[in-house]
């Protein structure tokens, strides 16, 4: 079967940076993801590793290791704005191409 | 503007009742995907589709059921099978096997058992 394993909650302060772990058990591997979601509504998709090392995207940044099973996405500057819930993805065989999300990090920034 | 369209936005359900949410999408993703969100339980897969006229059922998929006739149109019918359906529903589309472009999300429908 397959897992994703993440903290529950982060909290930090605007300007700081966040680091928000994610290690997963597949069978077979194609790729980490990563989704941010506001309360209420729709994930929107930050970023995807298919091999080792770091991706950078502006202020996110997300990192793989494939033999840890093991990724982390990177928050910098933290902004009021990033305030909200991140889920790490991965396909498994056994859910054909369908992604098996995490149960989510709820991020808090305060000021 | 593409995108994708869940409707309604809000839906009550009576006990025993089916009901159906829509999902319609304009850019023009082989694959579609609906998910099911409780509070604290992430993004629980229901039932998914890579081409018309084919769908797999995904980890909660007992009391749901799909039809998959064309390509911009995924619906989900919520059937009194199902013994908890009050959650919050998403739908979503790939251009690519595995999401590795990334899904796209519609706005959700979130359905209440009254």
């Amino acid at each position: 079967g397959q897992s994703l394993e993440q903290p529950s909650e982060v909290t930090a302060v605007e300007g700081a940076i966040v680091q928000i772990n994610c290690t997963y058990q597949t069978s077979g591997f194609y790729g980490l993801s990563w989704y941010q979601q506001h309360d209420g509504g729709a994930p929107t998709f930050l970023s995807y590793n298919a091999l080792d090392g770091l991706e950078e995207t502006g202020r996110f940044s997300s990192f793989l290791s494939r033999s840890d099973s093991y990724g982390y996405l990177l928050l910098q500057e933290l902004q009021m704005k990033d305030s909200a819930s991140y889920f790490c993805a991965v396909r498994d065989d056994q859910a054909g191409t369908a992604l098996i999300f995490g149960k989510g990090t709820t991020l808090s920034v305060s000021s | 503007d593409g995108g994708i369209t869940q409707s309604p936005k809000y839906l009550f359900r009576k006990e025993g009742q089916n009901v159906t949410l829509s999902c319609e999408q304009n850019l023009n993703h082989d694959a579609m995907y609906w998910y099911r969100q409780d509070p604290g339980q992430g993004l629980r897969l229901i039932y998914y589709s890579q081409i018309v006229n084919d769908f797999q059922k995904g980890d909660i998929a007992e009391g749901y059921s799909v039809s998959r006739e064309k390509k911009e149109s995924f619906p989900l019918t919520v059937t009194s099978a199902q013994k908890n359906p009050t959650a919050f529903y998403l739908c979503a589309s790939s251009i690519s096997r595995g999401g590795g472009y990334g899904y796209t999300f519609g706005s959700g429908t979130r359905l209440t058992v009254v």
